[in-house]
């Protein structure tokens, strides 16, 4: 049973420039959440797709815009790259729908450098 | 708005001995799970254990064990006969299930409990 998969696995990228991550959920899973962490913090909820829709929204600027697929993998996609975009982007996933399927799983997460 | 407090940055044990890492939470609803994740320095976020918050028993996984006070809003997680593997950064994590809300499926995470095992 494959878990999530994330790539590329690490990203060094200049101020201003855009950057496209991505991700592939758990077999199984329809619902596809993202995440920033920066070093030493916890996680920031960054948005969540499902049914190709964004659901929810954190408080991230328009910069960050997502998509998700019919296979339901799903892209971040970073535009105009400030150095405080450096951080762990992890993906989540879950099955869409309430009880345990409000359990995410992550993947191994995308390292971004903004130099 | 929900938050999450993880106030020991850092916790230290020896192995095969037992810790406890503290969480403290605050929301408004009455429907939620809430979480323990492990985040080796691989990276990888892992799920430790889970605990639905309309269940009274504690959720026990092999020797991860919770104390789950609702009516406080604690959320502590104990590690027994602990282990080298289980060195790591500890988070707690909230997540509402009405799914009427605007927090639905968003995880809201504490700041972090690094623990390390000595041997």
């Amino acid at each position: 049973d494959a878990g999530v998969t994330q790539s590329p696995t690490h990203l060094i990228k200049t101020r201003g420039q855009q950057v496209t991550l991505r991700c592939s959920p758990k077999s199984g899973h329809d619902t596809v959440s993202w995440y920033q962490q920066a070093l030493g913090q916890g996680p920031q909820f960054i948005f969540q797709y499902y049914e190709e829709e964004e659901r929810q929204r954190g408080n991230f600027p328009d910069r960050f815009s997502g998509h998700q697929f019919p296979n339901y993998s799903s892209e971040l996609n970073v535009n105009a790259l400030l150095l405080g975009d450096s951080a762990l982007y992890l993906c989540a996933s879950r099955v869409s729908g309430t009880g345990s399927a409000d359990t995410q799983y992550f993947g191994p997460g995308t390292r971004l450098t903004v130099l | 708005a929900q938050t999450v407090t993880q106030s020991q940055p850092e916790m230290s044990v020896q192995e095969a001995e037992t810790v406890t890492l503290s969480c403290t939470y605050d929301t408004s609803e009455s429907d939620y799970y809430l979480f323990w994740y492990k985040q080796p320095p691989s990276r990888q976020m892992i799920l430790v254990i889970r605990q639905e918050a309309y269940k009274q028993q504690n959720a026990t996984e092999n020797r991860f064990s919770v104390n789950f006070q609702k009516a406080a809003k604690s959320f502590s997680l104990k590690i027994s006969d602990s282990q080298l593997g289980d060195a790591a950064m500890y988070f707690c994590a909230y997540v509402s299930t009405y799914a009427g809300g605007t927090s639905y499926g968003k995880l809201t995470f504490g700041q972090g409990t690094i623990l390390t095992v000595h041997p």
